[in-house]
């Protein structure tokens, strides 16, 4: 069974400030890994994705998470946060292509200005 | 990717009434899903939607109740029955493309669905 962890369901960033998500995963097989973001009153866009090629992930909009094999985690980060990062964002984990998506419990984003 | 529509976009209906959310995708798809985000939650799997043959249900949810249909490459139907206010919840469709990176799912805006 895979399963996906994020750490902190809120959380509050300056513009400007260095944003980072955590997300923690568990699967019994190489995972593939997602990001994804939905802004208010619209659904899921994908901001990036692992699937087994480079660890370290870019993404749209900035953003690029790094897959840690050893630590079981693919955190989120924009070096800048801008305010039109403010949303919520969700780490989800598949067992390959076309299987279904587990994802974590989200993080929403405020960006002070 | 793939420019994904669902219909309707919102609802609010009476308990005991039924809905039928629309899924349309503009290519042909391998596989199409339907989730469900209850109010202040994560994304859940109600089904996969197969091409020409019966859904497959997650644990928890059943054919009774969530009727899906799926009559070709670029469309899907998934039902809500006999609703409860428990079912106030925004419906998502995601597909999976065919031909090329089944290994990402695109999403549709999703159905925002009130029951009273």
């Amino acid at each position: 069974a895979q399963s996906v962890t994020q750490l902190g369901s809120h959380v509050s960033v300056s513009e400007g400030a260095l944003v980072l998500l955590r997300c923690n995963y568990s699967s019994s097989v190489p995972p593939y890994l997602f990001w994804y973001v939905q802004y208010p009153n619209q659904g899921l866009q994908l901001l990036l994705k692992y699937t087994s090629a480079a660890t370290l992930v870019k993404g749209i909009n900035g953003f690029e998470a790094d897959f840690k094999k050893s630590e079981t985690s693919f955190h989120l980060t924009k070096p800048s946060a801008h305010m039109s990062d403010a949303a919520e964002y969700f780490c989800a984990v598949s067992e390959g292509a076309g299987n279904k998506l587990t994802f974590g419990g989200g993080t929403r984003v405020l960006v002070k200005p | 990717s793939a420019v994904i529509s669902q219909k309707p976009s919102r609802d609010i209906c009476q308990r005991g009434t039924s809905l039928t959310i629309q899924c349309q995708v503009d290519s042909q798809v391998t596989m199409m899903f339907w989730y469900r985000q209850q109010p202040g939650q994560s994304l859940t799997l109600i089904a996969t939607a197969n091409q020409g043959s019966e859904a497959t249900y997650e644990s928890g949810f059943v054919i009774d109740k969530f009727p899906i249909s799926r009559p070709n490459l670029t469309f899907s139907t998934l039902t809500v029955s006999n609703m409860s206010p428990e079912d106030s919840s925004i419906y998502l469709c995601s597909v999976a493309l065919a031909g090329g990176s089944t290994d990402t799912q695109y999403f549709g805006p999703g159905t925002r669905l009130t029951v009273l």
